[in-house]
């Protein structure tokens, strides 16, 4: 069964430094979205991209984060310059239509920003 | 800002009996509503969803029940299984009719389910 991945699993940062958090979506999918969960709260959104473009963001997805789908398989999420509240588990997801299709989620990646 | 909302932060049951989640919205914009498994160490895997022109969608062991009047909606599980034991989170969306589609998620229930 196709599914979403994710890597690193784990990725430990210092602050202030650059992270790339890598997904491959389900391959015939078109909407891709990241969510993030600190620790003990509930799971949140930050953006969704299609059509090779932005079409929300939430107000945690600020100037330090940028996404992007650099070819036809890879969907990044970046953070310029880490903050120790950026520690948190950040879920790659994709659906294959838009409205009210299911989303389907990766593994995740934990970050741990020091 | 909660417009997603899930009360019970945890929840125990005998195996074979039924489960019953609960989850409450504020927003009367959402129009789909997921309900997610969750695992640790694993995301969120879907489970079952439900427009908001029906009130019951089953599958399985596992129907949900929407109440649109009281914004309101109920995952049961029947027969629960100790493999059921997950975090279990509500989620709503709505679309904007263009390309946007983004979830809003409760904070979850863990359901133990004990042999």
């Amino acid at each position: 069964e196709p599914e979403v991945t994710q890597t690193p699993s784990h990725q430990v940062t210092q602050m202030g430094q650059e992270v790339i958090l890598r997904c491959v979506p389900i391959s015939n999918h078109l909407y891709f979205y990241w969510y993030r969960q600190i620790l003990g709260q509930k799971v949140e959104f930050l953006v969704s991209f299609y059509n090779n473009e932005i079409s929300e963001k939430s107000e945690i997805f600020d100037d330090q984060f940028s996404v992007e789908r650099p070819d036809g398989s890879n969907f990044t999420l970046k953070i310029r310059s880490t903050k120790l509240e950026d520690s948190a588990m950040y879920f790659c997801a994709s659906s294959e239509g838009g409205y009210s299709d299911e989303q389907y989620f990766g593994p995740g990646t934990r970050l741990t920003v020091t | 800002d909660q417009q997603v909302k899930q009360n019970s932060p945890s929840l125990s049951v005998q195996e074979g009996r039924i489960s019953i989640l609960n989850c409450d919205y504020t927003n009367s914009m959402f129009d789909y509503f997921l309900w997610y498994k969750k695992y640790p160490a694993e995301g969120p895997t879907f489970l079952i969803s439900i427009s908001s022109i029906k009130d019951k969608n089953e599958d399985g062991r596992f129907t949900v029940f929407l109440n649109k009047s009281a914004k309101h909606l109920s995952l049961h599980i029947v027969p629960s299984q100790p493999g059921d034991s997950a975090v279990y989170f509500c989620a709503a969306g709505f679309g904007d009719g263009g390309s946007n589609y983004k979830l809003t998620f409760g904070k979850g229930t863990l359901l133990t389910v004990n042999p």
